[in-house]
């Protein structure tokens, strides 16, 4: 079953804009992983964020974490036409099951 | 570096025919994961070995699927017979050694066998 659920499911933006994406979970979590998934290719990491920390940055990409209402958001900044892909959610569960569980993804399209 | 290598990268079969995937994960990884991915959907895990050892198999359908990774490297994953809805992305990935009891940050995946199933 999906932990995590993606909102929005598609979203169209303009070369240059921000795109925001979120993720909400049901169970408690040690951390929390963003990834991209460009058409007919494998998942590539882009950040994690533990359950201890709020925010975190890696270049155009900012992570927030809300554990109180189990979510998260991934906001991509100036974003470029290059962006376009799906990105999932990913939750390792506090539980004694070591597995990542994938939500059902944003697909993003940033038109040039 | 190399990366994670799936193949093959496409596969169209006939319903109850057996099918079989191969990866190869990157040097050094121990942990290996096969996950399914139904389109429009997240990947879902089905089962995930550290070295020679499925540690983790509850969501591997074992009636019709069965994997296995000799030597701690390579793994196969197998359907017999397969069914329609099988049809979908099967992902391999792999992962460093973590720390005893924590799962490693960061998998590493290939770019999956598109499975068919007429």
């Amino acid at each position: 079953s999906q932990q995590g659920e993606e909102d929005p499911q598609a979203l169209s933006i303009q070369e240059g804009e921000n795109a925001t994406m979120n993720c909400s979970y049901k169970t408690s979590i040690n951390n929390l992983q963003w990834y991209r998934q460009n058409s007919g290719r494998g998942l590539v990491h882009l950040i994690l964020i533990r359950s201890n920390e709020r925010e975190k940055h890696s270049g155009r990409l900012r992570v927030t974490l809300d554990t109180s209402k189990k979510s998260s958001s991934l906001l991509i900044t100036a974003s470029r036409a290059a962006d376009t892909a799906s990105y999932f959610c990913a939750t390792d569960k506090n539980t004694g099951r070591r597995a990542l569980t994938f939500g059902s993804g944003t697909r993003l399209q940033v038109q040039p | 570096e190399a990366g994670v290598v799936q193949s093959p990268r496409y596969k169209i079969i006939e319903k109850k025919q057996p099918v079989a995937f191969w990866c190869n994960p990157i040097s050094g990884h121990n942990t290996l994961y096969w996950y399914r991915q139904n389109l429009g959907q997240g990947p879902e895990l089905l089962i995930r070995y550290e070295n020679e050892e499925a540690v983790d198999d509850s969501q591997l359908p074992k009636d019709r699927f069965s994997a296995e990774r000799l030597k701690g490297v390579d793994s196969t994953l197998k359907i017999q017979p397969a069914e329609l809805g099988d049809s979908a992305v099967y992902l391999c990935a792999s992962s460093s050694q973590g720390l005893a009891g924590v799962l490693p940050d960061t998998q590493y995946f290939g770019p999956g066998t598109r499975l068919t199933v007429l």
